[in-house]
């Protein structure tokens, strides 16, 4: 079955800096590659998501881009903020239908002042 | 509009008791889940279900049952709680439309301790 492997599964940055964390999925079929955020206790929200018919998706200061051909996907945060501290979760849709997706394990990202 | 709304929030279970998680949506979604998410583990889908009256298996489907007698709810039975069941669960919903995925939502998720 489909696999989505992370990573890291922690980083560190600086405020101000950039963060980046890497996906990779084993499904060539895989079309919807959404990224969520998670802060403690509370629940997954949708940050930005990218469909296979797009190389790349920028919202503000969250890009997400992907290559097909290396079955792989990343999550640029620019000029990172205290607040982007959080774990973040990629995801891959399964092919056979437009229902389910499956989850990395996450990377819990920590902003310091 | 309250979006996704799960029932309890937390809840402490004695081994082989049983309980119901109950999720409801109010977005007219088709298509909702269950996941649970463990430390280091990310969100593992339970079952899920395509609409009214379906339900199918997910990935860790082993020690639950689910229920989805209308559209807006989805339940989550756990007939002989087991210690491995200690977890943080998710419901989510989404739309349906065509062959296109479209963005879950999550609920804030049951805290359920086993002991």
């Amino acid at each position: 079955g489909e696999n989505v492997e992370q990573h890291p599964s922690t980083l560190s940055v600086q405020e101000g800096d950039s963060a980046v964390i890497k996906c990779t999925y084993s499904d060539s079929a895989s079309n919807y590659f959404p990224w969520y955020k998670q802060e403690l206790g509370k629940r997954p929200q949708l940050i930005i998501d990218i469909r296979s018919n797009v190389g790349e998706k920028k919202d503000q200061r969250i890009a997400v881009t992907l290559n097909k051909t290396a079955k792989h996907f990343s999550l640029h945060i620019t000029e990172t903020q205290p607040e982007d501290s959080a774990v973040y979760f990629c995801a891959a849709s399964i092919w056979g239908g437009s229902e389910k997706l499956v989850f990395g394990k996450g990377t819990k990202l920590t902003v310091n002042p | 509009n309250a979006g996704v709304t799960q029932t309890p929030k937390f809840r402490v279970l004695k081994t082989g008791q049983s309980m119901t998680l109950l999720c409801a949506q109010d977005m007219n979604h088709e298509y909702m889940y269950w996941y649970r998410q463990d430390p280091g583990m990310g969100l593992r889908l339970i079952h899920y279900s395509v609409g009214e009256g379906t339900t199918a298996k997910g990935e860790v489907p082993d020690g639950y049952n689910v229920s989805r007698l209308k559209k807006q709810n989805f339940l989550l039975g756990l007939e002989s709680a087991a210690p491995s069941q200690t977890s943080v669960y998710f419901c989510a919903s989404s739309y349906s439309i065509g062959t296109l995925n479209q963005p879950q939502h999550f609920g804030d998720g049951t805290r359920l301790s086993i002991l």
